[in-house]
């Protein structure tokens, strides 16, 4: 079945380690493709999204994806985290045939200890 | 401006009564979206609203579920015959238009069923 795979499901980190969340969906054509995190106690927020461009995206907080085609993946990277980024992080796709259906990966929980 | 926002935030309801979930769209958002989030699921789409077309019911879990939008604004999400089963987190969405616009995330209204 066509879908979103994240294959971290938890993930934990020291404080100054870099980040990468691996995110691969498996539908062909042209796919727009987002990260959303949650912070514990707070609703769904966009980090980051890509719909067509330089494929390397920045987002907010530091976060950045890069979008290569041929390995069907949108990964999620950051240089260094912090503590306040312990969040679950969704990769999310919206599909060729149906623009208006996001179609979220299972989730990844990151825990970041000082 | 304010948010998407949903009530109740919490609900504990008995198996085989009805509920009725509310979600109030960002202003001026035309495009209105459910899902639903469980333990073990992730996300998953339920239903999709775009001004006043038919709506995109494709996710929706079984015909206990139906959802209403009212003047292109309010919308509303009834489960009949609550089931344990549907205990989960209900998310409601709104994009400014339809075709892949970023969608703005409300806080969830979580439903417990006995």
């Amino acid at each position: 079945a066509q879908s979103v795979s994240q294959h971290n499901h938890h993930v934990i980190l020291s404080e100054a380690a870099s980040l990468e969340l691996g995110c691969n969906y498996s539908y062909g054509g042209t796919v727009n493709l987002f990260w959303y995190v949650q912070y514990p106690g707070q609703h769904l927020q966009l980090l980051l999204k890509y719909f067509s461009g330089d494929p390397l995206v920045k987002g907010i907080k530091g976060f950045e994806a890069e979008f290569i085609k041929s390995k069907f993946s949108f990964n999620l990277r950051k240089p260094s985290v912090q503590w306040s980024d312990t969040a679950e992080y969704f990769c999310a796709v919206t599909p060729p045939f149906n623009t208006d259906k996001l179609i979220f990966g299972t989730g990844t929980r990151l825990q970041v200890f000082p | 401006g304010a948010g998407v926002s949903q009530s109740p935030s919490n609900k504990v309801t008995e198996k085989g009564k009805d509920v009725e979930l509310r979600c109030d769209p960002i202003s001026g958002h035309t495009a209105l979206y459910w899902y639903r989030q469980s333990l073990g699921q992730g996300l998953e789409f339920l239903i999709y609203f775009q001004g006043n077309s038919a709506p995109d019911k494709s996710g929706l879990p079984s015909d206990r579920f139906s959802a209403e939008r009212t003047g292109g604004s309010v919308s509303t999400l009834t489960i009949q015959r609550t089931q344990q089963e549907d205990s989960a987190v209900y998310l409601c969405a709104s994009s400014p238009s339809s075709g892949g616009e970023t969608q703005y995330f409300g806080p969830g209204t979580r439903l417990l069923v006995l």
